[in-house]
């Protein structure tokens, strides 16, 4: 099953942007990953899926514009453009793996990111 | 509005049991999977079992195997997590999430812990 690696934390002033890093372990650059987000106190916020194509149907209810994501390699970004305030939370990378009794869903460690 | 209510936390000494609920409204229900997701006090994600809409299929991670058991009442529009042996590791708060992956809504979680 694929390992998802992400940084522990991430920083970015008012108005900026910021890419935040899924990294999925080798032998799985075909996977699609699933971006969330949870606010400091609640429950996760389905962002979206993303592929080596990018965008993989919609976005979650609410998500504004300035969320994007792009694939590449191993690798599956979010992008958060004009940060606001309350875009500070925890991102969180999924990703779910086989069938019948090998169906497993994974998760990375989460991405802090602060608003400066 | 789609919702989901979890409830059923609380503490429990290890080697004990609880049941979990969770309710769902401002959806039809019985057309989807649902899933129990975790996530530790500070830690990250941890998906736990998954239920497909008529209960036909059934998926738990590793850690609860054997000790944990989803299930579903379409009529009653609410999915429910029986947790026995519970150990101090299973500490946690944990989320109902609708959706075949991606999970594209969550509930606030409900917080069990597991102590003496």
């Amino acid at each position: 099953q694929p390992v998802l690696t992400q940084p522990p934390s991430a920083s970015a002033s008012l108005g900026a942007s910021v890419t935040l890093t899924c990294t999925l372990s080798s032998g799985y650059s075909n996977y699609k990953v699933d971006w969330y987000q949870q606010r400091p106190g609640k429950g996760p916020r389905f962002v979206m899926r993303v592929g080596t194509g990018g965008i993989v149907g919609s976005k979650g209810d609410g998500i504004p514009d300035r969320f994007s994501v792009l694939g590449s390699g191993l690798n599956r970004y979010l992008t958060i453009k004009n940060i606001q305030e309350e875009d500070e939370s925890d991102y969180h990378c999924g990703a779910d793996h086989g069938s019948g009794s090998n169906f497993v869903v994974v998760f990375g460690g989460g991405t802090k990111l602060t608003v400066l | 509005e789609v919702q989901l209510v979890e409830s059923g936390g609380g503490l429990v000494k290890p080697g004990g049991s609880l049941r979990l609920s969770c309710a769902a409204s401002g959806f039809t229900f019985s057309s989807y999977s649902m899933n129990w997701v975790r996530q530790a006090p500070g830690k990250g994600l941890e998906w736990v079992s998954s239920i497909s809409s008529s209960s036909s299929y059934i998926y738990y991670a590793d850690s609860v195997k054997g000790r944990f058991t989803i299930s579903r009442d379409n009529a009653k529009n609410s999915l429910y997590l029986q947790m026995n042996s519970l150990r101090a590791e299973d500490t946690a708060v944990y989320y109902c999430a609708r959706g075949d992956w991606p999970a594209d809504y969550w509930g606030q979680g409900t917080l069990v812990t597991v102590s003496s």
